[in-house]
């Protein structure tokens, strides 16, 4: 059975600290994998990755992929409270008419001032 | 900007209601998914549609059916509400089978 596993399910920071979120994942035909925000609304995409070691960067954001060990990190420097949020990691699986998105549970990020 | 709307973002319905979750897109994308979203469980995919009266059952359908008639409307409709219905509801829209998906606000629905 496809699944995506995310760790830690939370933890709270300091503004200015440094976070790294994790994504493992077991699926069939892996595709891509996917970062989202999400805030108390709808998720907004972070990032899109299909190949291994390419960092992807927006500002303060990075994220990169390993496929040989399968999995993703997403890095956050110097974190200021408006990256308080639930992190979600998608993993696009499949081929054809039936790729899908397989989502992990999420990290809940709060940064304190 | 792509803008996906659910016309409910909170709803109380009683068991057995008939239950209707409005969707709607504004960027010609071909395809148009429904996820719950519950504590621990992360997103499921309900159902999904790649095409105007095209659908596909995703993980978890029981109780669900969805109504594709026109392409930038994709409607879920829960039959006969139950209490493990109670949930947030996503709705998101693609322009390709793969990649980003973009997604509603939510339709937060408890089920007494």
């Amino acid at each position: 059975e496809d699944k995506v596993v995310q760790s830690p399910l939370s933890l709270v920071v300091h503004e200015g600290d440094t976070v790294t979120l994790n994504c493992s994942y077991e699926v069939t035909n892996f595709r891509s994998l996917l970062w989202y925000k999400q805030e108390k609304k709808a998720p907004t995409f972070l990032f899109m990755l299909t190949s291994s070691g390419i960092e992807k960067k927006s500002g303060r954001l990075s994220s990169i992929l390993d496929k040989k060990e399968l999995f993703s990190i997403l890095n956050i420097t110097a974190t200021q409270t408006g990256d308080s949020a639930v992190y979600l990691c998608a993993v696009e699986a499949g081929g054809g008419a039936t790729n899908k998105l397989i989502f992990g549970t999420g990290t809940l990020l709060a940064v304190q001032p | 900007d792509v803008k996906v709307t659910q016309s409910s973002r909170y709803l109380v319905k009683r068991t057995g209601e008939k239950v209707f979750l409005e969707c709607v897109q504004d960027m010609d994308h071909e395809n148009m998914f429904w996820y719950r979203q519950d504590p621990g469980l992360g997103l499921r995919l309900i159902y999904f549609s790649y095409d105007v009266k095209m659908k596909e059952k995703g993980d978890i359908p029981e109780g669900y059916s969805v109504s594709r008639e026109k392409k930038e409307r994709f409607s879920l409709i829960l039959e006969s509400a139950s209490t493990n219905q109670t949930s947030m509801y996503l709705c998101a829209s693609s322009p390709h089978r793969g990649g980003e998906l973009f997604f509603g606000e939510g339709s937060r629905l408890t089920v007494l």
